[in-house]
């Protein structure tokens, strides 16, 4: 069974930094892209960040460029994302999820539970 | 980058009814679309993939169809467990853009 797990989510002050992790299980980790996507307080899904399987192409979205940093370590099958320069609107539950590609499209087949990030004072 | 619309953002059904929710590509993504159902405090559910493909384990009472940029998600059926937030996505680009959301309720 494909199992995604995310951990490190928490309450840190404006500006401080934050390291997210999901491990993944019961699929071959180093075979799949994976990204990070946050859904904000009662709003839409956003993608924020994505990498490749070996992790040699990293994405990022507008919103967290050069402030987020997707890696991988495909030896303990874990994801992270380093957030620093945090704001409020930073605030989300952050999901980790596997990349498909299919035809052509990239899906999101499998996701976790997501980690809840308080940004606050 | 890829704007996603999805309408109506809410809609409240009986048991039974056919429901169907729109997603508009702010430009041409051919078939290259996905939908999710999300409810309260879950995370998203992959549902459909290439606009019509349905994931393994989905109730056939959803439907998708559509390419280009006007797309189409139908529930035929509504049911009790239906009731959730579905969201579109783009898959032309990776990553994906999602549409804002829409509601389902039941009467």
């Amino acid at each position: 069974e494909v199992q995604l797990l995310e951990s490190g989510g928490g309450l840190v002050q404006p500006g401080g930094s934050l390291r997210l992790s999901c491990t993944g299980s019961g699929f071959t980790f180093s075979s799949y892209a994976v990204s990070w996507v946050r859904q904000g307080p009662g709003k839409g899904l956003e993608w924020v960040s994505g990498i490749s399987g070996s992790g040699g192409s990293k994405y990022y979205g507008d919103s967290v460029k050069g402030r987020f940093t997707i890696s991988r370590d495909n030896s303990k099958n874990t994801l992270y994302l380093q957030m620093n320069s945090l704001r409020a609107e930073d605030m989300a539950i952050y999901y980790c999820a596997r990349v498909i590609a299919t035809g052509g499209g990239y899906y999101l087949d499998y996701w976790g539970q997501g980690t809840l990030v308080t940004v606050s004072s | 980058d890829i704007q996603m619309t999805q309408s109506p953002s809410s809609v409240s059904a009986s048991v039974g009814d056919r429901v169907t929710i729109t997603c508009r590509a702010s430009q041409g993504i051919s078939s290259w679309l996905a939908w999710y159902q999300q409810k309260p405090g879950k995370a998203p559910n992959f549902l459909m993939y290439a606009a019509s493909s349905l994931q393994s384990g989905v109730p056939s009472r959803f439907s998708g169809s559509g390419s280009g940029t006007v797309f189409t998600l139908t529930v035929s059926s509504l049911q009790p467990e239906d009731s959730a937030t579905y969201f579109c996505q783009q898959a032309n680009t990776f990553p994906g853009t999602f549409g804002g959301g829409t509601k389902v309720e039941i009467k």
